[in-house]
């Protein structure tokens, strides 16, 4: 079965710090990865993925991931803060090959502060 | 290209009534996801749609259905609402589903439902 195990719940960092959200995986088939960010009372947008191929992924806002097979892992980074990246960050693995079902971790709020 | 659409955005229901929420995913997009969100649970998935047949489904009691239609509008019911079911609902769409490559997921900015 695949599960998402995001490494604290809360992260809080100056602007122009580094951001670094961490998550861990479980999958019995090949995982395809994710980064969503939600802000207040809005959906989902996915911030990058995951699939096959160069495991250093790049995404939008500066964000990028590597996927590590050896660590299970798929840290999300950032060089530097911005205060407008305050939001709520999931993680999430394909739950199996046949569908598109996601199955996502608890979720990292991150704080950025002047 | 218009997003992802829910309706309606905001919902206050009473404990045993029912509610139907709606999404019109993206023109194109074939497949439709439910999910449900909450402080304690977080994001779990109800189930997935496409070509009018639900195809996963998530672990949710039978209150909870959904539907699909042939324009790819989708529609999930719950009945008997109970004050747990206060949630976020979200839907995402994308093109088709699985078949070994992954569609990207887009998703609605939600249906808010509070349940007294």
């Amino acid at each position: 079965a695949q599960s998402v195990t995001q490494l604290g719940s809360h992260v809080s960092v100056s602007e122009g710090a580094l951001v670094l959200l961490r998550c861990n995986y479980s999958s019995s088939v090949p995982p395809y990865l994710f980064w969503y960010v939600q802000y207040p009372n809005q959906g989902l947008q996915l911030l990058l993925k995951y699939t096959t191929g160069a495991t250093l992924v790049k995404g939008i806002n500066g964000f990028e991931a590597e996927f590590k097979k050896s660590e299970t892992s798929f840290h999300l980074t950032k060089p530097s803060a911005h205060m407008s990246d305050a939001a709520e960050y999931f993680c999430a693995v394909r739950g199996n090959q046949a569908g598109t079902a996601l199955i996502f971790g608890k979720g990292t709020t991150l704080s950025v502060s002047s | 290209k218009a997003g992802v659409t829910q309706t309606p955005r905001y919902l206050i229901k009473t404990r045993g009534q029912q509610v139907t929420l709606s999404c019109s995913p993206i023109s194109g997009h074939r497949s439709v996801s439910w999910y449900q969100q909450t402080p304690g649970q977080g994001l779990q998935f109800l189930f997935e749609y496409f070509s009018e047949t639900q195809r996963n489904k998530g672990n949710f009691p039978g209150r909870f259905s959904g539907r699909q239609f042939s324009n790819s509008r989708s529609e999930m019911n719950v009945s008997t609402l109970e004050l747990g079911d206060s949630a976020l609902y979200l839907c995402a769409s994308s093109l088709v589903m699985g078949g070994g490559s992954y569609n990207e997921q887009f998703f609605g900015p939600g249906t808010r439902l509070t349940v007294l």
